[in-house]
């Protein structure tokens, strides 16, 4: 079982809507996790941290569940620039290691 | 702060030739990774350091590759000798505990 597990996708949402993604992890011991952004032919950008309280950004809202093992990223009033692929990241606390789910991929049409 | 910054962006080499990856880290960071992405594999962590130090290597695929870090402002990935299924893009990451910032990556095509 891979230590992160993402639905590829791709999710195709007309502008406006609002989408869901899911992430699960493996290891209960993780302590924190991240939802990254990457764009074709980019490098994976930060797009927030995940706090069990919830994190909200904008249009953007982060929730870890420590019980299921999983993080969710939920999108508002879709754009057209929200197109991409969204990473979710466990970080083990191990010295810091980060692992990066498949990614899942959104594409937002007029 | 310009960012991670890696070199070069785009190295195409034959076959059996040496191949170094360069990375200059944000300052103050103090953990570096190495990752792999292709289409079918996605982002592969091969090794990352912590204090300059090898944490986990497991990520490495095989002798051929090797990674230093000789100071908190530098890091070198070596692949010799090169082979085809190692094109792929690296990337290079620093990070504290708000999260890790990537390099723009090298894209490594072996012929």
């Amino acid at each position: 079982r891979k230590e992160v597990e993402q639905d590829p996708g791709p999710f195709n949402v007309p502008e406006g809507a609002t989408v869901a993604f899911n992430c699960t992890y493996s290891n209960s011991a993780s302590q924190s996790f991240f939802w990254y952004r990457q764009d074709c032919r980019k490098e994976p950008k930060l797009l927030m941290s995940v706090y069990s309280s919830g994190n909200e950004d904008g249009r953007f809202t982060a929730q870890l569940n420590r019980a299921s093992q999983y993080i969710s990223l939920l999108i508002r009033d879709s754009k057209l620039s929200d197109s991409a692929t969204y990473l979710c990241v466990e970080n083990t606390g191990t010295a810091s290691k980060l692992t990066f789910g498949t990614g899942t991929r959104l594409q937002v049409t007029l | 702060d310009a960012g991670v910054i890696q070199s070069p962006r785009h190295e195409v080499t034959e076959m059996g030739q040496e191949v170094t990856l360069r990375c200059k880290p944000i300052s103050g960071h103090n953990s570096l990774f190495w990752y792999r992405q292709t289409m079918m594999r996605g982002l592969e962590l091969l090794i990352y350091f912590n204090n300059n130090v090898p944490i986990d290597d497991s990520g490495m695929p095989e002798d051929r590759f090797s990674a230093k870090m000789p100071n908190a402002s530098f890091s070198t990935l070596k692949i010799q000798p090169s082979e085809p299924r190692d094109s792929a893009v690296y990337f290079c990451a620093s990070s504290t505990n708000r999260g890790a910032f990537f390099g723009q990556g090298t894209r490594l095509t072996v012929v």
